[in-house]
């Protein structure tokens, strides 16, 4: 079973404040790394795929960079509103057709 | 309106007694999987399928069985739920394997007496 690692586990910032959290993963066989929102009651709703190194992609307030050679994908979110407040979840495969293996997650609270 | 939708979406039943959560999915995608969410624990995959026919192995299979006929279905069966299985289960798909983004359908909270 692969490892992959999300800090902190909760997060508790005010409106306006920017954030990030980070997804560490097995560096060696690296296919994809994605990134979820999943709000309370709600399924997770995809944010980013991610397979190139270097890759930095960008949708709205929030955007995510990642580093293949030393495992790590940091999540960004600029000015975080309430409305921001969930579990962000990341997952790493290493192939194409395979397990997708989740982090536990990281928990944002956005105070009005 | 694309989407994957399971059933049931709560279910109460005692140790033992079959049942079989279904999985539907209307945008002719390849690739299927289930996921139990466990406080604590994260979203862990249980089954995945990369086509009609063809399934493997998450990382945790054990008590679970799936089947794949057709494109659209990804059935989970469940032949003797004990109480460790208590769960809210995940079933997910998307087009091509696991480079795609992955569309969740709404949840079944499983809860074995």
């Amino acid at each position: 079973i692969l490892n992959v690692e999300q800090s902190p586990q909760s997060l508790h910032v005010q409106e306006g404040d920017s954030t990030n959290f980070t997804c560490s993963f097995p560096s060696s066989n690296f296919y994809a790394l994605h990134w979820y929102r999943w709000e309370t009651a709600k399924s997770p709703e995809a944010l980013f795929v991610m397979t190139l190194n270097g890759d930095e992609k960008k949708k709205g307030r929030i955007s995510a960079t990642l580093n293949t050679k030393e495992g790590y994908s940091y999540l960004y979110i600029k000015g975080s509103q309430p409305e921001d407040s969930a579990t962000y979840l990341c997952a790493f495969c290493d192939s194409g057709y395979s397990t997708l293996t989740f982090g536990k997650g990281t928990m944002l609270l956005v105070s009005p | 309106e694309a989407q994957v939708t399971q059933n049931p979406r709560y279910l109460i039943t005692v140790t033992g007694k079959k049942l079989t959560v279904t999985c539907s999915q209307n945008m002719n995608h390849e690739y299927m999987s289930w996921y139990r969410q466990d406080p604590g624990l994260g979203l862990r995959q249980i089954y995945y399928s990369m086509n009609v026919e063809v399934t493997d192995k998450g990382d945790v299979p054990e008590g679970y069985k799936v089947s794949r006929k057709e494109k659209r279905n990804f059935p989970l069966i469940l032949e003797s739920p004990s109480p460790n299985q208590t769960s809210l289960y995940f079933c997910a798909s998307s087009f091509g394997g696991t480079y795609n983004e992955q569309f969740f359908g709404p949840g079944t909270r499983l809860t074995v007496l």
